[in-house]
């Protein structure tokens, strides 16, 4: 499979733990967002990498929260100090980075984040 | 930013043609109008986009209005695995940058057999 692929797929942790996600975008993607999903919700952007630079991140980016692409090719999103409110799918795309507005994005599956 | 609004949901019978409505009165002359969609359990998936004539693909046909605001995602004989959550993508743009899909809650197309 050459999709993209996130790790875990579904994550239970206690409130006040720190939790990490992986996402493998599709190999020659230069563009990899980050975006997460509540109950009845259609996905909210989180941040979103150019090869290896984190160029923006979303006010819903708390500073619990940080994203890494360290060689521009997997990513790691990891939330500190977990909240309840975090609960939600958290869902990894990739990109070729195209010009203007054809630019199609190729989600993975998710990791769904529950925080007892 | 360009703004789309959906119906909640729509209702359909397998074999029969699917049009999902979506208005964006907003979007501006050179803006492509995106559609993916969100099979259950799944991550969003593309489906087409279209800037001005009728698009057509594997998965879909898309109509666009005249005036561009607003189009009609058209599935020709909707199977039971059409079933999902279709959002119309207002152009991607915020500042000059391509990068950021806005999804609003879409409309949720259930599918009889």
């Amino acid at each position: 499979d050459t999709g993209v692929s996130q790790d875990p797929r579904h994550k239970i942790t206690k409130r006040g733990q720190n939790v990490t996600f992986r996402c493998d975008p599709i190999s020659e993607h230069n563009r990899l967002y980050w975006y997460r999903q509540t109950l009845g919700q259609g996905p909210e952007f989180l941040t979103y990498f150019q090869n290896e630079a984190q160029l923006e991140k979303s006010r819903l980016l708390s500073d619990r929260f940080s994203a890494e692409r360290p060689k521009g090719s997997f990513s790691t999103l990891e939330i500190q100090r977990t909240e309840q409110g975090d609960s939600a799918m958290y869902l990894c795309a990739s990109s070729l980075g195209l010009a203007g507005d054809t630019d199609t994005q190729y989600f993975g599956p998710g990791t769904r984040l529950t925080v007892l | 930013d360009a703004k789309t609004t959906q119906p909640n949901s729509m209702e359909s019978n397998e074999e029969e043609p699917v049009h999902l409505p979506c208005n964006h009165s907003t979007i501006s002359g050179t803006d492509y109008i995106h559609w993916y969609r969100q099979l259950p359990s799944q991550g969003p998936e593309y489906v087409i986009h279209g800037l001005t004539s009728n698009v057509n693909n594997r998965m879909a046909s898309l109509a666009i209005a005249e005036d561009r605001k607003s189009s009609t995602l058209i599935l020709h004989r909707a199977t039971l695995r059409d079933a999902a959550v279709y959002y119309c993508i207002p152009p991607p743009n915020s500042g000059g940058s391509n990068y950021k899909l806005t999804f609003g809650k879409g409309t949720l197309l259930t599918v009889n057999p």
